[in-house]
């Protein structure tokens, strides 16, 4: 079993669409979250962390449920540009590794 | 947030050549971490670089195929050493994102194709 596993996608989409990402993750002791978005070629960046009350930023919310070791992300009113790669990132503070999911391909179209 | 600026962004080398990747950072970080990320993959960690010390590798990645120096608290740099196509991929440095409070910044990346 992979330790950060995520549906690869891809998740097609009309635009104003609201899609949810799902990810599980096996190492009950991990302590960080994160969602990071990867474009095409380019290198991943920081969407947002994840926190146990969940947390919102925008059209993104993301939840944490630690008994069930299972994050979230849901995307709102869906646009063109947030066509990407979305990653599920684990951190189990064990000198800072990090763990990422397979990443979530998302693509929206007008 | 921290700026890395890594080098080169690609490169094209023949087999059995090396091949050396460096990143620079605009702050002093204590770890710098080298990822690799197959074609169509996630990222899945080579090393992690401490300034004054080995390297510490993750399993199945060894030294004398991955040399990494850490001069200083604000540099390293990845050798891929005797290359194959296998090596083909982008590699990419990362340092905690101290400044931003969480999270982690990466490098841009160096597309690799060994061929």
């Amino acid at each position: 079993r992979k330790e950060v596993e995520q549906d690869p996608g891809p998740f097609n989409v009309p635009e104003g669409a609201t899609v949810a990402f799902n990810c599980t993750y096996s190492n009950s002791a991990s302590q960080s979250f994160f969602w990071y978005r990867q474009d095409c070629r380019k290198e991943p960046k920081l969407l947002m962390s994840v926190y146990s009350s969940g947390n919102e930023d925008g059209r993104f919310t993301a939840q944490l449920n630690r008994a069930s070791q299972y994050i979230s992300l849901l995307i709102r009113d869906s646009k063109l540009s947030d066509s990407a790669t979305y990653l599920c990132v684990v951190n189990n503070n064990a000198g800072n590794m990090l763990t990422f999911g397979g990443g979530t391909r998302l693509m929206v179209k007008p | 947030s921290a700026v890395i600026s890594q080098k080169p962004s690609r490169d094209i080398c023949q087999r059995g050549t090396s091949l050396t990747i460096q990143c620079q950072v605009d702050s002093q970080v204590t770890m710098m971490f080298w990822y690799r990320q197959q074609p169509g993959q996630s990222l899945t960690l080579i090393a992690t670089a401490n300034q004054g010390s080995e390297a510490t590798y993750e399993s199945g990645f060894v030294i004398d195929k991955f040399p990494i120096s850490r001069p200083n608290l604000t540099f390293s740099t990845l050798t891929v050493s005797n290359m194959s196509p296998e090596d083909s991929s982008i590699y990419l440095c990362s340092v905690e994102d101290r400044t931003g409070g969480n999270g982690y910044t990466f490098g841009s990346g160096t597309r690799l194709t060994v061929v």
